[in-house]
């Protein structure tokens, strides 16, 4: 168990839907990153917040957005779905941002199927 | 942009069996490399990581992986595998983000290893 969570574990929506991802961070941990795991690009990053700030962006679509609350917890809105946006979502956490030592601790992730 | 490429999608070995999983990296400045691996329906666990210092790495286990510079790869290995080693592994690199030490992790496409007893 790496302290990390994510809800729910499986949703199923259809196209032209939203939702919404949640990650609760290990005790202690600053940033969160956002990744998706899909069969054709494999892990991708998403999006990083620390202490409530974006810090870094990857191959995000703008239907896609994020945001990290007061709390450390994030949350991850994915809107007009496509068929394409069927994937493991996971979330991680790190105590630093700068430097390169922290290790990132993943969730167990959020599997989206979009109908 | 730095990049990863795992060799190998899929390696079956026997039990007890060495086993060494391929990572090539590509970038033209330091580089920070990690494996990670991914059991069934889990999320990913950090085996190791290089930084700076020994080329070899000495993660969790059993798995050890020995950084090369000349040949750029990172290659993962271990003298003897179980049947509770069968999972997916993934290597990374830092890609260095243009903002206040902020970093993300680019993955390789990730290798299953797939132990036969």
């Amino acid at each position: 168990d790496s302290g990390v969570t994510q809800t729910p574990k499986h949703l199923i929506t259809a196209t032209g839907q939203r939702v919404t991802l949640r990650c609760s961070p290990r005790s202690g941990d600053l940033s969160v990153y956002w990744y998706q795991q899909s069969l054709d690009q494999g892990l991708q990053f998403l999006i990083q917040y620390y202490n409530g700030e974006e810090r870094a962006k990857g191959n995000i679509l703008e239907r896609f957005s994020a945001q990290q609350f007061p709390d450390l917890h994030s949350e991850l809105n994915l809107s007009s779905l496509e068929l394409g946006d069927s994937a493991l979502y996971f979330c991680a956490s790190s105590v630093v941002t700068s430097g390169v030592g922290g290790e990132q601790f993943f969730g167990p992730g959020t599997r989206l199927t979009v109908l | 942009a730095q990049s990863v490429t795992q060799l190998d999608s899929q390696v079956p070995v026997f039990e007890e069996a060495p086993v060494e999983l391929r990572c090539n990296y590509s970038s033209s400045v330091s580089v920070y490399l990690f494996w990670y691996v991914q059991y069934p329906n889990q999320g990913l666990q950090l085996l190791l990581k290089y930084l700076s210092g020994s080329t070899l790495v000495k993660g969790i286990n059993g798995f050890e992986a020995e950084f090369n510079k000349s040949q750029t790869s990172f290659h993962l290995r271990k003298p003897s595998v179980h049947i509770s080693d069968t999972a997916e592994y993934f290597c990374a690199v830092i890609t260095p983000y243009s903002g206040a030490g902020s970093y993300q992790l680019t993955f390789g496409k990730g290798t299953k290893l797939s132990v036969i007893p």
